[in-house]
């Protein structure tokens, strides 16, 4: 089956500091969606990509798709206290997502 | 958006006991999701459950122990049928919107079984 893997599986910056996860799939995928879970929550959708090689911003969030379609990244710039959570990519293929291990980033201020 | 209400949040159930969680959407949907989140892991998709017909399982999932019912497109049964400790996680019920092309899954808050 489809498998998706994510790396790093944490991440400690200090505020200020860039951050990127690298989220890799087993098979070539329609799209690829980004969450975000703070502690104690559920996951909030941040974003879908669906074109080879498209890459989407979003204030300081840059995400990107890999033009096989099997590969994405997200990219924090400057991060700030309030980006601390787990990321996860999601992809999709055949109406179904399969979600990555996640990345946890911890931002010290 | 979405309002999804998931019932139980939370609950402590013994060995070999069934527990049934609901999952109710304030708005019309066109897939619905149930989840496994073990503490600090990722998600892992249980089924898809199908209105008026039985679920789609994942590997790994049967019907037998993890029971889904929706009679209707915005509600949604998932039963956890005699219970171990490994069982214990977070279940989260996530739809798709009837006519948003995001992509966008929303997740209800969870229920946080922990199974003695």
């Amino acid at each position: 089956g489809q498998q998706v893997m994510q790396i790093p599986q944490y991440q400690h910056v200090q505020e200020g500091e860039d951050f990127t996860t690298y989220c890799n799939s087993s098979t070539t995928l329609s799209n690829i969606q980004w969450y975000k879970q703070r502690p104690g929550g559920h996951p909030v959708f941040l974003i879908q990509l669906v074109k080879s090689g498209e890459v989407k911003k979003q204030k300081r969030l840059t995400f990107q798709f890999g033009e096989a379609k099997k590969n994405s990244s997200l990219h924090i710039t400057a991060t700030q206290t309030t980006d601390v959570g787990t990321y996860f990519c999601a992809g999709g293929n055949a109406g179904k997502s399969t979600f990555g291990d996640g990345t946890t980033l911890t931002v010290k201020p | 958006s979405a309002v999804i209400s998931q019932k139980p949040s939370r609950d402590i159930c013994q060995r070999g006991t069934s527990l049934t969680i609901q999952c109710q959407v304030d708005s019309q949907v066109t897939m619905m999701f149930w989840y496994r989140q073990q503490p600090g892991q990722s998600l892992t998709l249980i089924a898809t459950a199908n209105q008026g017909s039985e679920a789609t399982y994942e590997s790994g999932f049967v019907i037998d122990k993890f029971p889904i019912s929706r009679p209707n497109l915005t509600f949604s049964t998932l039963t956890v049928s005699n219970m171990s400790p490994e069982d214990s996680s977070i279940y989260l019920c996530s739809v798709e919107l009837a006519g948003v092309n995001t992509g966008e899954l929303f997740f209800g808050e969870g229920s946080r079984l922990t199974v003695l």
